[in-house]
């Protein structure tokens, strides 16, 4: 069965660093997520792609968080630099490109970033 | 706009007894709605999802969940707890973006279940 993928599944930075994420969805996805997670709470959206395009980075801390997909396929999220606040799961999830009532998210196993 | 209350941030069961984690919703559209679901260190996994048809949903493992327009909820149930059920649950409401063209998620807090031997 196809996965999102993503890596690392760890990561541990000081602050002030740089941290980049990388997602590969499940292929043929057009619809590309990045969701931030905070210990004890829901995931929410920080930036959705459709293709190569941004569709919305509302919720994206723009002074310190970028994303990027390039060619359409795999991504890559970055913060720089890095805050203590910054510490969460970050979940990136990919969709078919249908109509809303058909928009099933499928998830990868996330990033954990703790920053010290 | 859009949002998702559960009603309850943990619940706790005995293996075999019947489970229910309670979700209400508000939505300005006839919303599209799931559960999902999030094993210690996994990604979400969906469990059900409603989208306008039938308003009794089933779901895997044994999971389902019920839309009720005149309460604004759509509660999870499962007859009979497995040690295996025990997880973080989501409820989740599609906001469409203007035009109704695909939206995005808004997840509740979640709902971690605990299954007592």
């Amino acid at each position: 069965e196809a996965e999102v993928a993503q890596s690392p599944r760890y990561k541990i930075t000081e602050k002030s660093q740089a941290v980049a994420f990388w997602c590969d969805p499940i292929s043929g996805h057009a619809t590309l997520y990045w969701y931030r997670q905070i210990l004890g709470q829901g995931p929410e959206l920080l930036v959705q792609f459709q293709d190569e395009s941004v569709v919305d980075d509302s919720q994206l801390p723009k002074d310190r968080f970028s994303a990027e997909r390039l060619k359409g396929v795999d991504s890559t999220l970055k913060i720089q630099p890095a805050e203590l606040g910054d510490s969460a799961m970050y979940l990136c999830a990919s969709s078919l490109d249908f109509p809303v009532a058909k928009n099933i998210q499928y998830f990868g196993a996330g990033t954990r970033l703790s920053v010290l | 706009a859009q949002s998702v209350t559960q009603l309850d941030s943990h619940v706790s069961v005995s293996e075999g007894t019947p489970v229910l984690l309670r979700c209400n919703y508000s939505s300005s559209y006839s919303p599209s709605l799931f559960w999902y679901v999030q094993h210690p260190n996994k990604g979400l996994q969906l469990l059900l999802k409603y989208t306008s048809a039938a308003t009794l949903v089933k779901g895997i493992n044994g999971f389902e969940a019920e839309f009720k327009k005149s309460e604004t909820s759509f509660h999870l149930t499962k007859p009979s707890a497995h040690m295996s059920d025990a997880a973080e649950y989501f409820c989740v409401v599609n906001v469409m973006n203007y035009g109704g063209s695909q939206g995005n998620l808004i997840f509740g807090k979640g709902t971690k279940l605990s299954v007592k031997p």
